[in-house]
């Protein structure tokens, strides 16, 4: 089944040890995101890229980057993580389209910062 | 600015109860969407409805149902007959289609329990 799959599920990191995450499609979409969630709170938008054009949130911290090498993948790196970094972190995806279709998230990955 | 505002934070109701959940939200934009996701215990969001602005009509989807109100700028959703599997945190989203993406604004999330 097409979907979007995040690895790994759950990421422990240490104060200030850079960590990435990945997010890997098969839905051919052209639009990926990335969002925060901390805990009991909603998603918040980092960044996305449209193919390769990289657009970021005005509040989103320079401790968070992105890549995105190929249509299928993207990852998002903390250069130096901090406690206030824990939280779920959710990959998305759509497609430049008109009517109802809809925009999916992956399982998302768990950080725990240590 | 937009804005998603979900004015319940918990609702508890038994089994086969019918319980809807409230959504409003504020924007300038003519075009837009708006999303519901039910966000299990696991975390990951899945994806229920979206709706564009140009579309009000209500839609039906099993024990699920949606009442678009542009008048009112409400987004709500129904969830007749309920069953425990429906326990979960739902959250209501908009967005605008800007440059092909898709930006989503959530509210903060009404968590539902469906006790036995």
């Amino acid at each position: 089944d097409a979907m979007v799959i995040q690895n790994p599920r759950y990421q422990v990191t240490q104060f200030g040890k850079p960590v990435t995450l990945s997010c890997s499609q098969t839905l051919n979409h052209n639009v990926m995101y990335w969002y925060q969630q901390k805990s009991s709170q909603a998603p918040k938008l980092l960044f996305h890229y449209y193919d390769k054009d990289f657009n970021n949130e005005a509040d989103t911290p320079d401790n968070f980057q992105s890549r995105r090498p190929n249509t299928s993948f993207c990852f998002l790196d903390i250069r130096s993580p901090g406690l206030g970094d824990a939280a779920m972190y959710l990959c998305a995806t759509s497609k430049r389209t008109s009517g109802n279709g809809g925009k999916f998230f992956g399982p998302g990955t768990r950080l725990t910062v240590l | 600015a937009q804005k998603v505002t979900q004015a319940q934070t918990e609702i508890s109701v038994v089994e086969k109860e019918d319980v809807t959940l409230d959504c409003v939200y504020e924007t300038r934009d003519t075009t837009y969407y708006l999303f519901w996701y039910k966000q299990p215990p696991s975390g990951e969001l899945v994806f229920l409805i979206r709706r564009n602005s140009f579309d009000e009509q209500n839609e039906i989807s099993g024990r699920y149902s949606w009442n678009f109100q542009k008048s009112t700028s409400s987004f709500n959703f129904t969830i007749t007959a309920s069953q425990v599997v429906d326990s979960a945190v739902y959250f209501c989203a908009l967005s605008s289609q800007i440059q092909g993406a898709q930006k989503l604004v959530f509210g903060q999330g009404t968590r539902l329990t469906i006790n036995p």
